[in-house]
């Protein structure tokens, strides 16, 4: 069971390029999310997903595109990568249950530690 | 406004010492969930408790402990005899009735030292 999968682990980007973060999970959890990390800080919320086909922006999405076409899978587009989208990306997953009403914890990938230069 | 207040950026204690590190929520709803992570200085990201808002019973995992206390909107975490394995940086979130998006703290980091 691997839960959730990052990749890459890094990547260096120069100013204006574009590149995508994978993220993949197996624990068929409906609800997906974006977080960056800046250097010291807490975790920011880019963008989350309630399900397939179903997207909302976070607290910092500019810069930043996501699509949902599957379950599984929840890629996070950067285009026109600038020195402040440096940052560490975690994608983390979490399953709401409707019948219990309960939320399960944030399940976290091991994170994408990116450098715009 | 800030949801989840982790007033304590850093903390150093001598091995073997309790410490206790504090989270302060705000929510309107009655229905909510709070969590603790750790964070190693590896980066990656542990779930460590859930506690969902009905349940104020404090809880034990062996030198963890979490105290919740709705009349002060506090989801406090204790480790005792601590150990220089626990240095970390460790974040309180909080998860509202929406359920959809997860207030994190801005963490605090604990150093342990031998």
């Amino acid at each position: 069971n691997a839960g959730v999968t990052q990749t890459p682990k890094f990547r260096i980007l120069k100013i204006g390029q574009s590149m995508t973060l994978q993220c993949a999970q197996d624990m068929n959890h409906n609800y997906m999310y974006w977080y960056r990390q800046d250097p010291g800080m807490g975790l920011k919320l880019i963008y989350y997903s309630v399900g397939a086909g179903i997207t909302d922006k976070g607290e910092v999405p500019n810069g930043y595109n996501v699509s949902r076409s599957t379950t599984e899978d929840f890629p996070l587009r950067l285009e026109l990568a600038a020195p402040s989208q440096t940052s560490v990306y975690f994608c983390a997953s979490s399953y709401w249950d409707t019948d219990a009403w309960s939320n399960s914890p944030l399940h976290f990938g091991n994170g994408t530690r990116l450098t715009v230069t | 406004a800030q949801k989840v207040t982790q007033a304590q950026t850093e903390i150093s204690v001598v091995e073997k010492e309790d410490v206790t590190l504090d989270c302060v929520y705000e929510t309107r709803d009655t229905t909510y969930y709070l969590f603790w992570y750790k964070q190693p200085p590896s980066g990656e990201l542990v779930f460590l408790i859930r506690r969902n808002s009905f349940d104020e019973q404090n809880e034990i995992s062996g030198r963890y402990s979490w105290n919740f206390q709705k009349s002060t909107s506090s989801f406090n975490f204790t480790i005792t005899a601590s150990q220089v394995v626990d240095s970390a940086v460790y974040f309180c979130a909080l998860s509202e009735a929406d359920f959809n998006k997860f207030y994190f703290g801005s963490g605090t980091k604990l150093n342990v030292k031998p």
